[in-house]
């Protein structure tokens, strides 16, 4: 019962670090997505994945990249880690149908940048 | 433009009160779903309930309702005889279709339940 996983759950980074958040679903779902939680905020969307081969930009994209490496992962990077980046990151995946979507959520990585 | 508007920042109820948390969201799709979200002191996302644009009717679920309703575009949920366990960040959600398969979340309500 695996669901939508996320790797690592917390880590510190200095400035300047760079890291990829990564992201694995076993649902087969076509659309995977990654937001951040800010205090007072709610979740902003950063990127998203429509189907396997395509990567958009969300609310928020700037500071990220994201490589939809299969249909199963997803993953986030920071390139040059900014204390604004510190957050909670949520990975998530629904199957983009309209009938049937409902949208699943990681449990979320916890992440300082110092 | 997609927006869900939470106004409710924090709401404080004493246990066995009923509590109503606002919803009120913007979208020109004619095909979209409303979702509600729970997220406890512990972190994770917990799906609560997802209603379909085409489908106003009211839902309950044991304590939990949902009133939908087009004509003020707003998807409020109640916890009726609320319990300290119901304390939790509340989120509403919406999710459309036109714009790549996106879900815009609101700000979220603080619901605190105190014995």
């Amino acid at each position: 019962n695996a669901g939508v996983t996320q790797t690592p759950k917390f880590q510190v980074l200095k400035t300047g670090q760079s890291m990829t958040l990564q992201c694995a679903q076993d649902m087969n779902h076509n659309s995977m997505y990654w937001y951040r939680q800010d205090p007072g905020m709610g979740l902003r969307l950063i990127y998203y994945s429509a189907s396997e081969g395509t990567t958009d930009k969300g609310e928020v994209p700037n500071g990220y990249n994201v490589s939809r490496l299969n249909k199963r992962e997803f993953s986030l990077r920071l390139e040059s880690a900014a204390p604004s980046q510190t957050s909670v990151y949520f990975c998530a995946s629904s199957d983009g149908r309209i009938s049937g979507n409902t949208i699943y959520f990681g449990e979320g990585s916890w992440l300082t940048v110092v | 433009a997609q927006k869900v508007t939470q106004a409710q920042t924090e709401i404080s109820v004493v246990e066995k009160e009923d509590v109503t948390l606002d919803c009120v969201y913007e979208t020109r799709d004619t095909t979209y779903y409303l979702f509600w979200y729970k997220q406890p002191p512990s972190g994770e996302l917990v799906f609560l309930i997802r209603r379909n644009s085409f489908d106003e009717q009211n839902e309950i679920s044991g304590r939990y309702s949902w009133n939908f309703q087009k004509s003020t575009s707003s998807f409020n949920f109640t916890i009726t005889a609320s319990q300290v366990v119901d304390s939790a960040v509340y989120f509403c959600a919406l999710y459309f279709t036109g714009g790549g398969n996106k879900l815009t979340f609101g700000t979220g309500t603080q619901l605190k339940v105190e014995l």
